[in-house]
């Protein structure tokens, strides 16, 4: 059974510096997908990022990107410019992309960071 | 109303009530879906729904009942709950994962306090 793990319970970084939050996952696929998701103290869930696991580029959107290595199953959410804003619990998520099966429907999940920007 | 919403954001109930939580997606999704979440643990699915067809009931006990009456609308049905049974409820929706990456998107949450 794949398993996400999120080491880091809560990290914090100065507003404006960049920060690096971690996630390892265990699996024996080859295709999957991998998600950060953040959710602020208003608790709505949101995607800040998404990589599919055949893309060896890492994906990047704005200040937030990803650094995926597949041979180590390592899959690592980089802030860069932190701002007030950026506070919130950040989950990491993986699911299979095996095409058809309902297992594509679960999504694992990390236990969460709690990101802390400090002014 | 955009997005998914859900109704009521709080609700405090006792072990012997009957109540109902209410999701709704405005997204064109047909894939909906409940998770529980408690404090510092990993989000739990409970159900999926797709195409208004039950897909996963991932052992749930049986004082939560799902219903998906149609794409847009999902309710879960609780009665005779526990104490450990107070949580965050999220919902969510997606187009149907089965046929690609599409992501989860998610309501503000209902959270529920059983007295």
């Amino acid at each position: 059974a794949q398993t996400v793990t999120q080491s880091q319970p809560e990290m914090s970084v100065q507003e404006a510096e960049t920060v690096t939050l971690s996630c390892t996952y265990d699996t024996s696929e080859s295709d999957y997908y991998l998600f950060w998701y953040k959710q602020p103290p208003s608790r709505q869930m949101i995607l800040v990022i998404r990589q599919e696991a055949y893309k060896q580029q890492n994906a990047t959107e704005n200040r937030f990107s990803v650094n995926f290595q597949k041979a180590a199953k390592s899959f690592s959410l980089k802030i860069s410019d932190s701002q007030l804003g950026d506070a919130a619990m950040y989950f990491c998520a993986y699911r299979s992309a095996k095409w058809g099966m309902d297992s594509n429907y679960q999504l694992i999940w990390g236990a969460g960071t709690k990101l802390i920007i400090k002014p | 109303e955009t997005g998914v919403t859900q109704t009521p954001r709080h609700l405090v109930m006792g072990m012997t009530n009957k109540k109902s939580l209410k999701c709704e997606q405005h997204l064109g999704h047909n894939a909906m879906y409940w998770y529980k979440q408690s404090a510092k643990k990993p989000l739990e699915l409970m159900f999926v729904y797709s195409l208004e067809e039950r897909v996963e009931n991932n052992s749930v006990p049986s004082r939560f009942s799902p219903e998906c009456p149609n794409s847009s609308h999902l309710f879960l049905h609780l009665h005779t709950l526990q104490p450990e049974d107070s949580a965050l409820y999220l919902c969510a929706s997606s187009q149907d994962p089965r046929a690609g990456s599409y992501e989860q998107y998610f309501g503000p949450g209902t959270r529920l306090t059983v007295t």
